[in-house]
């Protein structure tokens, strides 16, 4: 089945340190999503992209879709505590469902 | 406006068991999803509802796994003969269902099922 790779698995960063989680697919995506997890919570939406080498910015997020729609990143500029979580990305091909990534755990350290 | 809501927040049942979880999707939302969580792992999709029927049952695991929606708006995940590796946290999602899964997914807070 259809698969989405996601690196690191985990990161520790320093409070205002970036961060950055890449998400790789084998196969050319038509969308991809990103969620966010706080400890104990359910998935938050944050951002879908949908063209190639598409850029998107929510404040300090900097979501990208690679040119060939295989890759995607999300990077976090000066990380604050609350950026705590676990930060997933999901993969869409067509119209078949959704395929989650396994996950990026972001401890920040105050 | 209430959030999805799911119930109960926690089951614990034995092995051999039957139970299930409840999905109380966003009013007004047609499309609704259950997925299973397993500890360190991202959402697997179970099936996909748009209003009152299953419009995508392929991440069903095998037929112990059912769902309905008789009225298009409360879910009922049923699971038979529960096995211990059906130990993980249900969540249930919806979404206006414009899109089907392009639409942003609303996420309930997720029911824990233990199986001893």
């Amino acid at each position: 089945g259809q698969q989405v790779m996601q690196i690191p698995q985990y990161q520790h960063v320093q409070e205002g340190e970036d961060f950055t989680t890449y998400c790789n697919s084998s196969t050319t995506l038509s969308n991809i999503q990103w969620y966010k997890q706080r400890p104990g919570g359910h998935p938050v939406f944050l951002i879908q992209l949908v063209k190639s080498g598409e850029v998107k910015k929510q404040k300090r997020l900097t979501f990208q879709f690679g040119e060939a729609k295989k890759n995607s990143s999300l990077h976090i500029t000066a990380t604050q505590t609350t950026d705590v979580g676990t930060y997933f990305c999901a993969g869409l091909w067509g119209y078949q469902k959704v395929t989650f990534g396994t996950g990026t755990k972001l401890q920040v350290i105050p | 406006g209430a959030g999805v809501s799911q119930t109960p927040s926690n089951k614990v049942t034995e092995k051999g068991k039957y139970v299930e979880l409840r999905c109380d999707p966003i009013s007004g939302h047609t499309a609704l999803y259950w997925y299973r969580q397993s500890l360190g792992q991202g959402p697997e999709f179970l099936i996909y509802f748009q209003g009152t029927g299953a419009a995508d049952d392929s991440g069903l695991p095998n037929d112990r796994f059912f769902a309905v929606r008789p009225e298009g708006s409360v879910s009922t995940l049923k699971i038979q003969r529960t096995e211990r590796g059906d130990s993980a946290v249900y969540l249930c999602a919806s979404s206006p269902g414009l899109a089907s899964y392009t639409d942003t997914q609303y996420f309930g807070p997720g029911t824990r099922l233990t199986v001893l």
